[in-house]
């Protein structure tokens, strides 16, 4: 029973063009959105979040928006750049617990110069 | 200023032989977080540890698996009698707290063991 997917396993850009992430959840306790990305042979790193109570969030290059409604979150990246290349992972918490992270299965990002 | 601290980075064992982990939080640190990534999977949920207490272990295979966070000393999850599905990655995290929304962007994690069970 996965509550946190991410449908896309792979996506590929061209560097300077617009990453579109997308995560869906069905847990409708979940009240925190998390984006972590992850080099190969390291541990994740935190990278945005959001709150149930925003629609969107902005950190530089990065936005996350929330769809409450649909269950459904996305990461934009502009522009994307090669160093962006990583494995990206959506997490939730809530759901009773205010400490137990729910990852979804990932999505692998190559921006290709 | 060190982060989590995991050891060994990778480790291969026998069937049936024992595997043990280890996590040093980073400093000012008090809460741990196992979580255990098979091939191709996302992270998933283990155990929560602060000093001396297990908090939630809701996550750990029943059998086999155990986790401490001693007064002293690193956390250690311990892996008895291994199996070849034991295989994979194996990440700690700390946070200096818990309470509220906060802990999602004070997480850190370590770089991960990597269990090999041949």
């Amino acid at each position: 029973d996965q509550q946190v997917k991410q449908n896309s396993p792979s996506l590929s850009v061209q560097e300077g063009r617009i990453s579109i992430l997308n995560c869906d959840y069905t847990n409708s306790m979940f009240d925190y959105f998390l984006w972590y990305k992850k080099y190969p042979a390291e541990g994740p790193t935190f990278l945005i979040s959001i709150s149930s109570i925003k629609d969107k969030n902005e950190d530089g290059r990065f936005t996350v928006f929330l769809n409450k409604s649909a269950k459904h979150l996305s990461l934009h990246i502009v522009p994307s750049q090669p160093g962006d290349s990583a494995v990206y992972f959506c997490a939730a918490l809530g759901g009773g617990s205010n400490y137990k992270l729910t990852f979804g299965k990932g999505t692998l990002l190559t921006v290709n110069p | 200023n060190a982060g989590v601290m995991q050891n060994p980075r990778h480790l291969v064992r026998r069937r049936g032989q024992e595997a043990r982990l280890r996590c040093s939080p980073m400093k000012g640190h008090s809460h741990v977080y196992w979580y255990r990534q098979l091939p191709e999977e996302g992270l998933k949920f283990m155990v929560y540890l602060q000093k001396e207490n297990i908090i939630d272990e809701s996550g750990m295979p029943k059998e086999r698996f155990s986790a401490e966070f001693p007064k002293e000393g690193p956390s250690i999850l311990r892996i008895q009698q291994v199996v070849r599905g034991d295989s994979a990655a194996y990440f700690c995290a700390s946070s200096p707290l818990t309470v509220g929304q906060g802990i999602g962007n004070t997480i850190y994690f370590g770089e991960g063991s990597w269990l090999t069970v041949v």
